[in-house]
């Protein structure tokens, strides 16, 4: 396996659930975001990790709370989400925080109903 | 003023055509500047960065020009291929680096 993988690809939840979204990359970079993509607007970026600490939040709601264990893996964990949350969520990693180029997966396309 | 604009298009161009993305920014001290490509229902992949003095790849040119904050984006000979959506992405610095995406360019190339 190369590059950065997503799972699950899909996710529908109601606003009551609690799930989590995975992100595994393969490329031995240090550095990992999480960014949303919803129709219409830019890409947003909500939290950058580097070694396993993060650097940054773009005040981001606290219904999405991101861990990540090993400069590896990536998790955004979700809880009583809203329907204005329902967009595509794309991790990414680089080699340093901020440095290009910044590999995406293919994302999970997340429905809030 | 929003930090990063793009003409969202859609460009309509026929194959072989030269089409021009331009994308402004707001912040002044903004540090590095990135044109990335995603396809539909994909990705987005780093197409080239932008440096100060121009710079090509092939059939792209990327041009920065820091007195009137913009960036450019050329593309000559389109090919049926280069049908995406176009990202303008720009550091805007600061102690932590400060990413920031254009909405983004549609180009459709047809035959």
């Amino acid at each position: 396996e190369t590059g950065v993988t997503q799972t699950p690809r899909h996710l529908v939840m109601g606003m009551t659930n609690k799930k989590s979204l995975k992100c595994e990359q393969h490329l031995g970079h240090n550095a990992m975001y999480w960014y949303k993509q919803s129709a219409k607007k830019p890409l947003e970026l909500m939290f950058v990790y580097s070694l396993e600490e993060r650097v940054e939040n773009n005040s981001v709601p606290s219904r999405f709370s991101p861990e990540c264990p090993n400069s590896s893996h990536l998790f955004l964990h979700l809880h009583t989400l809203q329907p204005e949350d329902s967009a595509l969520y794309l991790c990414a990693s680089s080699q340093e925080p901020y440095s290009q180029p910044q590999h995406f997966g293919d994302g999970t396309r997340l429905s809030i109903l | 003023r929003k930090e990063v604009e793009q003409d969202p298009g859609p460009f309509n161009v026929p194959e072989g055509a030269t089409v021009a993305f331009n994308c402004t920014y707001s912040n002044s001290a903004s540090q590095s500047f990135f044109w990335y490509r995603q396809d539909c229902r994909k990705e987005p992949k780093l197409l080239m960065s932008v440096y100060s003095s121009g710079n090509e790849d092939g059939r792209f040119t990327a041009q920065l020009n820091r007195a009137s904050q913009y960036i450019s984006l050329l593309i000559r000979d389109s090919k049926l291929s280069d049908s995406a959506t176009y990202l303008c992405v720009v550091n805007m610095g600061g102690s932590q680096g400060n990413l920031i995406f254009g909405k983004g360019t549609k180009l459709s190339v047809k035959p």
